[in-house]
C-alpha cells in the first residue's frame, strides 16, 4: 500500500530534550516536506526537500534540522525543543514539485512542557 | 509572496443544501492550486487540483472547484451535502520550478452539517 508513515504519532516531553520524529515513504517520490498545524494558522511549511543531500527552508524554519540520507527518509529533529513548538506535526511527499498531489502522513502530535 | 485566503473558518450547512468554500489567492506567478479535506485524526488528502488545464475541475465525493483568475478565486463547491462530508477544507497554492517548491495553505474552513 502506498503510504507516508511517522513515528511517533504522540509524543509528550520536556523543554531542551533532543527528539526525532520520522517519515518514510514508499512511493519512490522525489519531495517530501514536513509541516506543522495550528489553530487558526492552518499549515506552514518547515522544510522540503527535493532529492537526497538537497533541502531548503520553509515559512517556519527556526528550531528544526532535517536530514535526507536516504530518498524514502525525511526525519524532522528537534534539537532543544521549547513549548512553542508544541503542535501537530504532518509529513508530505510528491513526485515531482509544485503541480504535484502530496501525499501526507497520519501526523505527530507532539506537547513541549 | 504567495497567499491563500479562506473566508469562514466555521460553515454550517444543512444536509442537502449547496456547499460552498471561499478561496481567494496571490501568486506572482501561474499558481497551481488545491484542495485538500482532513477528517478528525487524519492527515489530508486531495480533493480536487487545478494545474492550468481546464478551468472547471472536478474532485472526489462530488466536490468541484472553479479556477477564476480576473477574481484571483478557487472557490469549492457541492451541490448536495452530505454528512460523511463534515470535515476540515484547506485551500492550497504552489509554485516553483527547478527544484523550489514553495506551497501555502489557507487557515482551513470547518464544515459542519447539520441532519
Amino acid at each position: 500500500e502506498a503510504q507516508v508513515t511517522q513515528n511517533p504519532r504522540y509524543l509528550i516531553t520536556v523543554t531542551g530534550k533532543k527528539l526525532t520524529v520520522t517519515c518514510s515513504q514508499n512511493m519512490n517520490h522525489e519531495y517530501m516536506s514536513w509541516y506543522r498545524q495550528d489553530p487558526g494558522l492552518g499549515l506552514r511549511q518547515i522544510y522540503y526537500s527535493m532529492n537526497v543531500e538537497v533541502t531548503d527552508k520553509g515559512d517556519v524554519p527556526e528550531g528544526y534540522k532535517v536530514s535526507r540520507k536516504e530518498k524514502r527518509n525525511f526525519p524532522l529533529i528537534l534539537e532543544s525543543p521549547s513549548p512553542n513548538q508544541t503542535s501537530l506535526y504532518f509529513c508530505a511527499s510528491n513526485r515531482q514539485g509544485p503541480r504535484d498531489t502530496q501525499y501526507f502522513g497520519p501526523g505527530t502530535r507532539l506537547t513541549v512542557l | 509572496a504567495q497567499s491563500v485566503t479562506q473566508l469562514g473558518s466555521h460553515v454550517s450547512v444543512s444536509e442537502g443544501a449547496l456547499v460552498l468554500l471561499r478561496c481567494n489567492y496571490s501568486s506572482s506567478v501561474p499558481p497551481y492550486l488545491f484542495w485538500y479535506v482532513q477528517y478528525p485524526n487524519q492527515g489530508l488528502q486531495l480533493l480536487l487540483k487545478y494545474t492550468s488545464a481546464a478551468t472547471l475541475v472536478k474532485g472526489i465525493n462530488g466536490f468541484e472547484a472553479e479556477f477564476k483568475k480576473s477574481e484571483t478565486s478557487f472557490h469549492l463547491t457541492k451541490p448536495s451535502a452530505h454528512m460523511s462530508d463534515a470535515a476540515e477544507y484547506f485551500c492550497a497554492v504552489s509554485e516553483g520550478s527547478g527544484g523550489y517548491q514553495k506551497v501555502t495553505f489557507g487557515i482551513g474552513t470547518k464544515l459542519q452539517v447539520i441532519p
